[in-house]
């Protein structure tokens, strides 16, 4: 049974760096059939897609583009978000997801983890 | 990338039959059959109902379904029923090589 986990600090002051943690289970990451990416949702409102990590390259969201980093450690099945010079409005719950590739289907989700900027 | 159109909200009653559209432009959901929908239960993550514009997972009840037409997803529900109640997301694939979800559809059933 594949399993995703999120992990990672609640609280971050502004202007500092997030980091976050997804520890797959159940699958081996380095398998070229998955994409793996973070979502985000910030209370009371919509998803937003974040970015994706693949062996062959990593594409993000051109509004976050600039300040997001994916990377992943196969030997740890792990794979990680930083987003630099956080503010207020990235504050939100963060999911990691794995999606097939060449498909639209992200079938499994991490339960998420929230997130608050705040000094 | 601006996010796909979705109606605020729709609303049914138990064993009526709904449909929430995705509008997005001839660089996403009208340029690939790359469209899903997810299901959104308060404080929960986000399941997978319907991918690749009309593919249902394993596990996923018969009565969901998804179509395109031109720049225009569409999610079907029908037998509504009171489980159903939930916020509906769709999600396109773009020209960029990104990803962009709709707004969100917030479901009621009566």
């Amino acid at each position: 049974q594949v399993q995703l986990q999120e992990s990672g600090p609640g609280l971050v002051k502004p202007s500092e760096t997030l980091s976050l943690t997804c520890t797959v289970s159940g699958v081996s990451m380095s398998s070229i059939t998955y994409y793996w990416g973070w979502i985000r949702q910030p209370p009371g409102k919509g998803l937003e897609w974040i970015g994706n990590f693949y062996y062959s390259g990593n594409t993000y969201n051109p509004s976050l583009k600039s300040r997001v980093t994916i990377s992943a450690d196969a030997s740890k099945n792990q794979f990680s978000l930083e987003l630099r010079s956080v503010t207020a409005a990235d504050t939100a719950v963060y999911f990691c997801a794995r999606r097939w590739g060449s498909s639209s289907r992200r079938d499994i989700w991490g339960q998420g983890t929230m997130v608050t900027v705040s000094s | 990338q601006s996010a796909l159109t979705q109606p605020a909200s729709v609303s049914g009653s138990p064993g009526q039959s709904i449909t929430i559209s995705c509008t997005g432009t001839n660089s996403d959901v009208g340029g690939y059959d790359y469209v899903s929908w997810y299901q959104q239960h308060p404080g929960k993550a986000p399941r997978l109902m319907i991918y690749d514009v009309s593919n249902r997972p394993s596990g996923v009840s018969s009565r969901f379904s998804g179509s395109k037409s031109g720049n225009t997803a569409s999610l079907t529900i029908s037998g509504l029923q009171a489980e159903d109640e939930a916020d509906y997301y769709c999600n396109s694939y773009t020209t960029t090589y990104t990803w962009v979800f709709g707004g969100g559809t917030r479901l009621t059933v009566l």
